[in-house]
């Protein structure tokens, strides 16, 4: 079975600074991958998908960027955050063919 | 298009009563449902899933959900919570030609003793 990994767990970064952070997988290979963000209050919001290495596709315009540079890594990048960009990622996988999304533990940004 | 309804924000019970989270989906074709429970500061976790089949669904922890097709509902039930039921729930979507499930806002179950 798949396992996936996100670091860090919580993060607390100042306004203007830039964002990495890392999601990778292991157990499955190919998968499609994603990113969710939780704000206090709210549901998911789905920011990120890919289906393949360097195939990225955006579901809302905002401060962040995110990159695949290997099949089972997918990383989520701010250049300059913004007190809005706090709230819970989430990065989850599925295979073409499965029905469901594995989720990592998220991480708790915190931009002060 | 696909697209989720979860009627309820907050549902607060008693522990050992019964409890219903109530879920909506539109979709033009075929689909699967889902039900995650999410613990405080924790990703998503699969309850149970809808794939096709029986519509009564089991899942971990005592819940189970029924598909209705008629009423494009996927409720969520438990006859008797627990005080360590209480979490966030989401029910989830996902047509068969999508990559994408999509999620409801959730619903926040709050089981008081």
């Amino acid at each position: 079975s798949q396992t996936i990994h996100q670091w860090p767990a919580t993060l607390v970064q100042p306004v203007g600074s830039p964002l990495s952070l890392e999601c990778t997988v292991e157990g499955t290979s190919n998968p499609n991958l994603y990113w969710y963000r939780q704000a206090a209050g709210r549901g998911l919001q789905l920011l990120f998908y890919s289906v393949g290495i360097g195939q990225i596709s955006s579901e809302v315009p905002q401060n962040l960027s995110a990159s695949r540079p290997q099949d089972r890594q997918f990383i989520l990048s701010s250049k300059k955050l913004l007190l809005s960009d706090s709230g819970f990622y989430l990065c989850a996988v599925n295979r073409d063919g499965n029905t469901e999304a594995f989720f990592g533990q998220g991480t708790r940004l915190t931009v002060v | 298009a696909q697209s989720v309804t979860q009627l309820d924000s907050q549902v607060p019970v008693f522990e050992e009563a019964p409890v219903e989270l109530r879920c909506n989906y539109s979709s033009s074709v075929s689909v699967y449902l889902f039900w995650y429970v999410q613990y405080p500061n924790q990703g998503l976790q699969l309850l149970l899933k809808y794939l096709s089949g029986s519509t009564l669904v089991k899942g971990i922890n005592g819940f189970e959900a029924e598909f209705n097709k008629s009423q494009t509902s996927f409720h969520l039930r438990k006859p008797s919570v627990h005080i360590s039921d209480t979490a966030e729930y989401f029910c989830a979507v996902k047509s068969g030609g999508s990559y994408i499930p999509t999620f409801g806002r959730g619903t926040s179950l709050i089981v008081h003793p």
